[in-house]
């Protein structure tokens, strides 16, 4: 069965810090990876996803992932965190045994940028 | 584009009543997903579609019903609601061309059962 973990509930750091939200999966067969980002009282916005290829995927908002097979993990990160950047992170796995585009979610991980 | 539509916005159901949510997409993509948000468990999959007749149950479909009449509109419904189902409802869209697209959410729509 497929299975994703966010294993923090909030991540802090400071404006200008790099950031590093964590994800590890967990699939049968060829994962895709997805992030993406909920800002207060909106839907989900799409920020990368990885398929196949360069295991450095480049997202919106400067925003980067490193698929790591061999640790199946899919962190996000950001070389300088801003301010707006606070907001609430999805990590999602689909692929395996499902051929209908459906996705697991993580549990989410909340992301406190501090001026 | 609208994009991915959701209405309404808020509700308020007392238990026992019945309610139906609305999701609307004008992009022509052929799958559609209803999913519920709760906190601290992510987004779980209710329900979802892969063409116009055609629906599936997702991770948590007890309680819910859905149609597919036409692709661009996604129909939520709760016959008889329960205080288990509050909940923030999200409905989002796929092109179904791969199983690696992307998908694309509403704004979501926020439902308290009393």
């Amino acid at each position: 069965a497929q299975s994703v973990a966010q294993p923090e509930d909030q991540v802090n750091v400071a404006e200008g810090n790099p950031l590093t939200v964590k994800c590890t999966y967990s699939v049968s067969g060829n994962p895709y990876l997805f992030w993406y980002v909920q800002y207060p009282n909106r839907g989900l916005q799409f920020l990368l996803k990885y398929i196949t290829g360069d295991n450095l995927v480049k997202g919106s908002y400067g925003f980067e992932a490193e698929f790591n097979k061999s640790q199946t993990s899919f962190h996000l990160k950001k070389p300088s965190a801003l301010v707006s950047d606070s907001a609430l992170y999805f990590c999602a796995v689909g692929g395996g045994s499902s051929n209908t585009g459906k996705l697991i979610f993580g549990q989410g991980t909340t992301l406190q940028v501090k001026p | 584009n609208a994009g991915v539509t959701q209405t309404p916005k808020f509700r308020v159901l007392k238990t026992g009543q019945s309610m139906t949510l609305l999701c609307a997409q004008d992009m022509n993509h052929e799958y559609m997903y209803w999913y519920r948000q709760d906190p601290g468990m992510g987004l779980r999959l209710i329900h979802y579609s892969v063409g116009e007749g055609t629906t599936a149950k997702g991770e948590v479909p007890d309680g819910y019903n859905v149609s597919r009449l036409k692709k661009q509109n996604f129909l939520l419904g709760l016959e008889s609601a329960a205080p288990s189902q509050t909940s923030v409802y999200f409905c989002a869209s796929s092109p179904g061309v791969s199983i690696t697209d992307t998908q694309y959410f509403g704004p979501g729509t926020r439902l308290t059962v009393l």
